[in-house]
């Protein structure tokens, strides 16, 4: 049972452009939801996070937006720039316990 | 601040062999966690530390899987014996008390290849 779930495995966008990466989860009781950005052969960073009470949090050129009725989550990165072509998990966090989307690769191109 | 280290950075071998990887998290931080990611997967946690106590291990295949952090500093992950499905990166991750938990710290992980 995958409680989040990131349906597109790859996105590519112009740079200057918006990059939107989505982001569907089934376990009501996650109080938090991140997102992690992962680069070749290194482990992932803590990116931007939001509350489940939260239905926007903003951090520079991200924003991560939350319907909770919806149970879907997104980040947008507004400009895409190259230097954030990499891997993205969303993750929910029940508790201690941290569960991860399957990720999304983003290649945003010049 | 030094990061997360964790060695070897790969390691191959063969199904039934034993293998085993260490983890040095980040100074003073209590938390660590090992994750398995399997490739196309999002990182699985398949235990956690609180000083040298497991707090959450549910998810780790017991058979097969243990780990210990026996001074509360550094960790080992062992896997005895190894079968093909175990390839994987396994990566630590590291947390400080009063910081919020999603604030985990990754290592570089370590690459498993089981032939």
């Amino acid at each position: 049972d995958q409680q989040v779930k990131q349906n597109s495995p790859s996105l590519s966008v112009q740079e200057g452009r918006i990059s939107i990466l989505n982001c569907d989860y089934t376990n009501s009781m996650f109080d938090y939801f991140l997102w992690y950005k992962k680069y070749p052969a290194e482990g992932p960073t803590f990116l931007i996070s939001i509350s489940s009470i939260k239905d926007k949090n903003e951090d520079g050129r991200f924003t991560v937006f939350l319907n909770k009725s919806a149970k879907h989550l997104s980040l947008h990165i507004v400009p895409s720039q190259p230097g954030d072509s990499a891997v993205y998990f969303c993750a929910g966090l029940d508790g201690n316990m941290l569960t991860f989307g399957g990720g999304t690769r983003l290649m945003v191109k010049p | 601040e030094a990061g997360v280290a964790q060695s070897p950075r790969y390691k191959i071998i063969e199904k039934r062999q034993s293998v085993a990887f260490w983890c040095n998290p980040i100074s003073g931080h209590a938390t660590l966690y090992w994750y398995q990611q399997i490739l196309g997967q999002g990182p699985k946690l398949l235990i956690q530390f609180q000083n040298n106590g497991v707090v959450d291990d549910s998810q780790l295949p017991k058979d097969r899987f243990s780990a210990e952090r026996l001074k509360g500093v550094d960790s080992t992950l062992k896997i005895q014996p190894a079968k093909l499905e175990d390839s994987a990166v396994y990566l630590c991750a590291s947390s400080s008390p009063g910081t919020e938990p999603y604030e985990q710290y990754f290592g570089p992980g370590t690459r498993l290849t089981v032939t």
